[in-house]
């Protein structure tokens, strides 16, 4: 089946370290995005990237990192420059430019708790 | 709705009644919107999108009314169910980068047999 797929899906990391979120699909989609969603609170874009080996700033951006190095795969790195990592992580992917739809097909996320 | 702090709005309504559940977007050069759907623990799924040259869209027991003049969304879902109470989301794209969404923080929608 055609999706995106996020892993882990719950994960625990101790104050200082760096974790990295995987986020893989299978839509042949150019875009692809992280958002963090905080209890109670809308989406907030952290990265997203247009294009392989492209990628831009979000609203949210400090203290984290990614990379687009194949089409399929766009992994999140929660670096310890982060104050408040605990929250849950999406990922997104889109068809991209000149697609004629805006629509966003999300992951199922990934939930970090910083212990 | 628009919420303030941590407490989602929420919209509370009986077995088979209509819900309607409302948003206020806040750039009037958005060009596109769209409602998603997010049940707990789970990524959101879309519903329906409209774009602004149109004033409604309907889909499948749900439709969206657009009003740019007061830059205001809303869904309305007919015969609700049980399986309908999730977190509802609009979102509004104003012309920046296919599918770079704003969204709004939700309405959470509880369903009562």
């Amino acid at each position: 089946d055609g999706g995106i797929t996020q892993s882990p899906k719950y994960l625990f990391r101790k104050e200082g370290q760096n974790v990295t979120l995987s986020c893989e699909q299978n839509l042949n989609h150019d875009a692809m995005y992280w958002y963090r969603q905080d209890p109670g609170q809308g989406l907030r874009l952290i990265y997203y990237s247009q294009i392989v080996n492209d990628f831009q700033k979000g609203d949210i951006a400090e203290g984290y990192s990614v990379s687009r190095e194949k089409k399929e795969s766009f992994p999140l790195t929660v670096t310890s420059a982060q104050k408040n990592p605990t929250a849950f992580y999406l990922c997104a992917s889109s068809p991209g430019e000149g697609s004629g739809t805006g629509e966003l097909f999300f992951g199922e996320g990934s939930r970090l708790t910083v212990l | 709705g628009e919420s303030v702090g941590l407490h989602l709005p929420t919209l509370s309504v009986q077995e088979g009644d209509n819900s309607i559940i409302n948003c206020a977007y806040s750039n009037s050069a958005s060009d596109y919107f769209i409602w998603y759907k997010q049940e707990s623990g789970k990524g959101p799924q879309f519903i329906i999108d409209i774009r602004s040259n149109m004033d409604k869209r309907q889909g499948q027991r749900v439709t969206v009314l657009l009003n740019k003049t007061v830059k205001h969304l809303s869904l309305q879902i007919a015969a609700t169910q049980p399986g309908d109470s999730a977190v509802y989301f609009c979102a509004e794209n104003y012309g920046g980068s296919q599918g770079n969404l704003i969204f709004g923080k939700g309405t959470k929608l509880s369903v009562k047999p």
